[in-house]
C-alpha cells in the first residue's frame, strides 16, 4: 500500500522567513496530494491541495509543488508569521481510490 | 466549522463499557471516515464509508464497530476497549462525484480509557 514519509518532523524559524516541508510517497498511482494544518487542540484543515497534471499551485503565502517522477511535494510557506505556528500534515491519494495516507506530520513553530 | 459535527467532544470509560461515538456532516457530502489520532502517530484511516456502504477497514480491532445509516450520519461503536485505545477520533466527510478527494473534518472526540 501507500506510505508517506514527511521531513522534518519539526521546525522553528524567526518570523518573516520561508518554511518547506517535504513529503513523499510510494505508489505512482496516486493523483491528489492534500495539505493539512492542525492548530492545537484543533481538527486538521485543508490549506492547499494540488493534483497530478500540475506541477506547482500558489495561495498567497502558500505554495505546493509536486514532482511526480521523483514522487515527492512539497508545502513552502513564505513571510512567516506566528499565527502559522501548527501541526502540517500532508496526504496522498488515488481519488476515488480506497488509498488515502497521511505523513507523520511537521510541527512548524515560528518564532517572534 | 460547523459543517462536521462529532458528539460528545470527551469521553471516559472503563473496558468493560460500552459506548458511542456520533458522527453528523452538513455538507452533501456521499462519504465519510473514521480516523485514530495517537500522539506522536500520524492519523490512522480506520473506515471508509461511499454511498453508506463500507468500503474500506483497515485491520480495525472488532471492538471498534462502525455504522452508517445515512450519507450524513456515522457511528463508531465501542466495546471492551484497551487502553492504548485511548486517543482523538476524527470524523471526515467528502464528496467523491467530484475531481478531488477533500476531506473536512469534525473536532474529534477525545477519548480516554481506563
Amino acid at each position: 500500500g501507500e506510505n508517506v514519509e514527511q521531513h522534518p518532523s519539526t521546525l522553528s524559524v524567526q518570523e518573516g522567513d520561508s518554511a518547506v516541508i517535504k513529503c513523499t510517497y510510494s505508489d505512482s498511482a496516486s493523483n491528489y496530494f492534500p495539505w493539512y494544518k492542525q492548530e492545537l487542540g484543533k481538527r486538521p484543515q485543508l490549506i492547499i491541495d494540488i493534483r497530478s497534471n500540475v506541477g506547482e499551485k500558489k495561495d498567497q503565502r502558500i505554495a505546493v509543488t509536486l514532482n511526480k517522477t521523483a514522487k515527492h511535494f512539497s508545502l513552502h510557506i513564505t513571510e512567516t508569521q506566528p499565527e502559522d505556528s501548527a501541526v502540517y500534515f500532508c496526504a496522498a491519494s488515488i481519488v476515488w481510490g480506497q488509498n488515502f495516507v497521511f505523513g507523520p506530520g511537521t510541527r512548524l513553530s515560528v518564532l517572534p | 466549522e460547523t459543517g462536521v459535527t462529532q458528539t460528545p467532544r470527551h469521553l471516559v470509560m472503563g473496558m468493560t463499557n460500552k459506548k458511542s461515538l456520533k458522527c453528523e456532516q452538513h455538507l452533501g457530502h456521499n462519504a465519510m471516515y473514521w480516523y485514530k489520532q495517537s500522539a506522536k502517530k500520524p492519523l490512522e484511516l480506520m473506515f471508509v464509508y461511499s454511498l453508506e456502504e463500507r468500503v474500506e477497514n483497515n485491520s480495525v480491532p472488532s471492538r471498534f464497530s462502525p455504522e452508517c445509516p445515512n450519507s450524513s450520519h456515522l457511528f463508531l461503536h465501542l466495546h471492551t476497549l484497551q487502553p492504548e485505545d485511548s486517543a482523538l477520533y476524527l470524523c471526515a466527510s467528502s464528496n467523491r462525484d467530484r475531481d478531488t478527494d477533500t476531506q473536512y473534518f469534525g473536532p474529534g472526540t477525545r477519548l480516554t480509557v481506563l
